[in-house]
């Protein structure tokens, strides 16, 4: 069965430092993977996605995300973290020959000023 | 400009009463869902549809129903609330075919729903 693992509920990091939010996923197949942000009472943004071609791809608001296959992950990243980008990141999953769209459970990024 | 939209934003209404939330996109997609969101966290996805007269449920069980008369319109209605239906809905939809896949899903802005 095709699953996506967010290990971590909150993630707390200072303003200013480097974060990352981890994700690691199960399929069989070639994923397909995204990353979206939900700030409070909105629904999801897309972030950025990894569809094939480089590892590491570049998204909104200066994220970046790393795809492992060895390692079947997919963290998301940021070099100096903002205390805007506060909020909801959920990783998710797709499987090209299917029509749905596996999230995780969600982590919450908490910026410290 | 394409989007999708939803409305109400937010909604609160008495228990036993019947109300439908809305949910519309236009960009042409073909899929369309319907997630149920708790306060905190985690979605769960609760109906979806690959196109005109088709619906199916999702993988939490919900009292709501859905219908797909129009490729645009995917609402979802409750016929008679109750304070556990108190929650976050939030409505997507996808480009077709496997191309589309490739671009994962539009979400809409969510209706907040509180029955009292």
């Amino acid at each position: 069965a095709q699953s996506v693992a967010q290990p971590e509920d909150q993630v707390n990091v200072a303003e200013g430092n480097p974060l990352t939010v981890k994700c690691t996923y199960s399929v069989s197949g070639n994923p397909y993977l995204f990353w979206y942000v939900q700030y409070p009472n909105r629904g999801l943004q897309f972030l950025l996605k990894y569809i094939t071609g480089d590892n590491l791809v570049k998204g909104s608001y200066g994220f970046e995300a790393e795809f492992n296959k060895s390692q079947t992950s997919f963290h998301l990243k940021k070099p100096s973290a903002l205390v805007s980008d506060s909020a909801l990141y959920f990783c998710a999953v797709r499987v090209p020959r299917d029509d749905k769209i596996i999230f995780g459970k969600g982590t919450r990024l908490h910026i410290l000023p | 400009e394409a989007d999708i939209y939803q409305t109400p934003r937010y909604l609160v209404i008495g228990t036993g009463k019947k109300i439908t939330l809305e949910c519309s996109q236009t960009m042409g997609h073909d899929k369309m869902y319907w997630y149920q969101q708790d306060p905190g966290m985690e979605l769960h996805l609760i109906h979806y549809s690959y196109g005109v007269n088709s619906t199916e449920k999702g993988d939490l069980s919900s009292e709501s129903t859905v219908s797909r008369i129009r490729t645009e319109h995917f609402p979802l209605t409750l016929e008679s609330a109750r304070p556990s239906h108190t929650s976050q809905y939030l409505c997507a939809s996808s480009a077709p075919g496997t191309g589309g896949a490739r671009y994962g899903y539009t979400f809409g802005s969510g209706t907040r729903l509180t029955v009292v």
